[in-house]
């Protein structure tokens, strides 16, 4: 799976759009790319994934440079609940017993204040 | 999404104890479930990748014979932590899919061995 780079941490004002950065500049034609997030001493949750056309769900927005270099998530309206260490990742669908195996790097640190 | 919970949520045991912690899956029939173990500060780690009814896979580096897996049905996989010591204590985070759907995350399981 390609690698990913995110920023190490980032602010956001509460009411705010949060627009997190995620380069991949190796990803390949069949991989599309996750978006999870961990609150702090939880387990993950899935937030949006997207091969190349932008998504959007009642969480977030995704989306997708043209070249797939690279992609931005955003949160429309931040609130301090949004506070939490976010995950870009890059997967492949190819199936076997393997799918569903994420490899997480070391995310964006999401810090909304007042 | 799906539902996956953890049991316990924390736990404290002796060094030299063995511990299990429980993943089940509640409103699907989890095909594959991945254990991760994260330590404070850090990213999430896969452990093992565990097939109902056959033997977990294990990534390099972990001891198969410390951290035993067991995924006997559809909705339920346990992990041992076996002769439990001190660095062992983690956050222990399992996630679950059935075929064709993504991977959804357990709450996770803090282990302190004193």
């Amino acid at each position: 799976d390609a690698k990913t780079t995110q920023p190490t941490s980032m602010d956001c004002a509460e009411g705010r759009a949060a627009n997190l950065p995620c380069n991949h500049s190796t990803i390949s034609g069949n991989e599309y790319v996750y978006w999870y997030r961990q609150i702090h001493s939880q387990g993950p949750q899935y937030i949006i994934h997207g091969l190349k056309n932008n998504e959007t769900n009642e969480m977030a927005s995704l989306i997708i440079t043209e070249d797939r270099k690279s992609s931005t998530l955003i949160l429309p309206h931040a609130t301090l609940r949004d506070t939490a260490v976010y995950y870009c990742i890059v997967r492949g669908l190819t199936g076997g017993t393997s799918y569903g195996k994420l490899t997480f790097g070391q995310g964006t640190i999401l810090t909304v204040h007042p | 999404g799906a539902v996956v919970s953890q049991h316990p949520s924390w736990v404290i045991c002796k060094s030299g104890t063995s511990v299990k912690i429980e993943c089940r899956s509640l409103d699907f029939q989890a095909t594959t479930m991945f254990w991760y173990r994260q330590f404070p500060k850090q990213s999430l780690m896969l452990m093992a990748t565990s097939n109902e009814g056959s033997k977990a896979t294990y990534e390099q580096g972990v001891e198969k014979d410390k951290f035993l897996i067991n995924h006997a049905s559809l909705t339920l996989s346990t992990l041992t932590v076996t002769s439990a010591h001190p660095e062992d204590s983690s956050f222990y985070i399992c996630s679950a899919r059935s075929t064709g759907t993504e991977a959804f995350f357990g709450q996770g399981t803090r282990l302190t061995v004193v």
